[in-house]
């Protein structure tokens, strides 16, 4: 099994469409949970953290399922902006390993008019 | 808003050359990370340091690779003897606290031929 496994995409939405993108990852010993957004070439940005209870940030969802090793994000109303690769990334585990992302492959999002 | 900023943007070297790719983190982040994402792939990983030595390291950064915090502010990874397959982009990143509230600079890419 994969670290950090995302659908495959890419995912062509018109704008103003719900979008989900799942994610599961394989240690157990993961601590931290986070959705990036990376444009064309660029870098990695936060998008936002994942937390148990599941949190909110405007138009963005995110879920986690400890129990069943799940993160999902979920992109209501969807814009031409939010064109990008969404990816998966989790810690590697504890102590100093809490620094080591591992990311996943990424799902390209495409919204278009 | 605070930057991680990386110089070259982009550097072409000959097999065999060293380089020496330069990171200034954010002022008053604590922790260093380097990644590398070879195109079409996923970000990996290469190390983490805090306190002025390597916390932690993974499998692709053997001992051609080695980072150095020069001065208090430039953070600096060198690759010994570049291989064809070292041809990726090279992303810094620092962070206050271990593995939270990364800022990723815009990167490096790098070119071995």
């Amino acid at each position: 099994r994969k670290e950090v496994e995302q659908d495959p995409g890419p995912f062509n939405v018109p704008e103003g469409a719900t979008v989900a993108f799942n994610c599961t990852y394989s240690n157990s010993a993961s601590q931290s949970f986070f959705w990036y957004r990376q444009d064309c070439r660029k870098e990695p940005k936060l998008l936002m953290s994942v937390y148990s209870s599941g949190n909110e940030d405007g138009r963005f969802t995110a879920q986690l399922n400890r129990a069943s090793q799940y993160i999902s994000l979920l992109i209501r109303d969807s814009k031409l902006s939010d064109s990008a690769t969404y990816l998966c990334v989790v810690n590697k585990g504890y102590g100093g390993s809490q620094g080591n992302l591992i990311f996943g492959k990424g799902t390209k999002l495409s919204v278009k008019p | 808003e605070p930057e991680v900023t990386q110089t070259p943007s982009h550097q072409v070297t000959q097999m065999g050359q060293e380089v020496i790719l330069r990171c200034v983190p954010i002022s008053n982040h604590l922790y260093f990370y380097w990644y590398r994402q070879i195109l079409g792939q996923k970000v990996e990983f290469l190390v983490s340091f805090y306190n002025n030595e390597i916390s932690e390291k993974s499998e692709i950064f053997d001992d051609q690779f080695s980072v150095e915090r020069p001065d208090g502010s430039n953070f600096t990874l060198k690759i010994r003897s570049t291989k064809l397959e070292d041809s990726a982009m090279y992303f810094c990143a620092s962070s206050a606290s271990l593995g939270y509230g990364y800022t990723f600079g815009s990167g490096t890419r790098l070119t071995v031929v």
